[in-house]
């Protein structure tokens, strides 16, 4: 199985809302990473999860708050979005940093 | 800094043409490169990766190749069908887990 999961599939919010983007792989993979993609244009990377631990931030603003509760699981906390932040945000998971990485469908996120 | 370049950035063909896709990056100092395509809306699906030390990598009508000294790469697709169609995309791993995208390319086959 070489499936990973996020939930919602699409999501509305306000610019005063908090909201949470769920990322979930059962392969036993131990790095996982949360990427941005605008129309037309090549994902974006985020955050790192190494063995659960933050290993990379790409300066992204503080309204995005990555979580990783355990191996299985990484979420994106959302709060005081901007326009600007409607994209699509997609996960992945490897079996390592250098390995290949599998991506998630994403979530459609827009804000108001 | 590493740059990623895909061209062309889009193209047609009829169904049953062989084609190539091409990938140039600028560092060769990469771990390895990875292909992957993406469906409209959707999320990305990984066609092949070869690692730095390899020369090329099948799966099915799908053949990559890397010239790390070059900084190039090409995804070859035989006998093309519809269901080909989507933006095909190449990576390359800087460091031991951040990718480096290209823009992609749009790839339309007609039937």
């Amino acid at each position: 199985d070489t499936e990973v999961t996020q939930t919602p599939k699409h999501l509305v919010m306000g610019m005063t809302n908090k909201k949470s983007l769920k990322c979930e792989q059962h392969m036993g993979h131990r790095a996982m990473y949360w990427y941005k993609q605008k129309a037309k244009k090549p994902p974006e990377l985020m955050f790192v999860y190494s063995y659960e631990k933050l290993s990379i931030n790409e300066s992204v603003p503080s309204r995005f708050s990555p979580e990783c509760p355990n191996s299985s699981l990484l979420n994106l906390h959302l709060h005081a979005l901007q326009p600007e932040d409607s994209a699509l945000y997609l996960c992945a998971s490897s079996q390592r940093g250098a390995d290949t990485q599998y991506f998630g469908p994403g979530t459609r996120l827009t804000v108001l | 800094k590493q740059e990623v370049t895909q061209i062309p950035a889009a193209l047609s063909v009829p169904e049953g043409e062989n084609l190539v896709l091409n990938c140039s990056f600028t560092d060769s100092a990469i771990y390895n490169l990875q292909w992957f395509r993406q469906d409209p809306g959707k999320g990305l699906t990984s066609l092949l990766l070869i690692q730095s030390s390899q020369r090329e990598q099948t799966s099915g009508r799908l053949n990559a190749s890397l010239d790390k000294s070059s900084g190039r790469s090409t995804l070859y697709i035989a006998a093309s069908q519809p269901g080909d169609s989507a933006t095909y995309l190449c990576a390359v791993r800087m460091g031991a887990q951040k990718l480096v995208f290209g823009q992609g390319t749009r790839l339309t086959i007609n039937p």
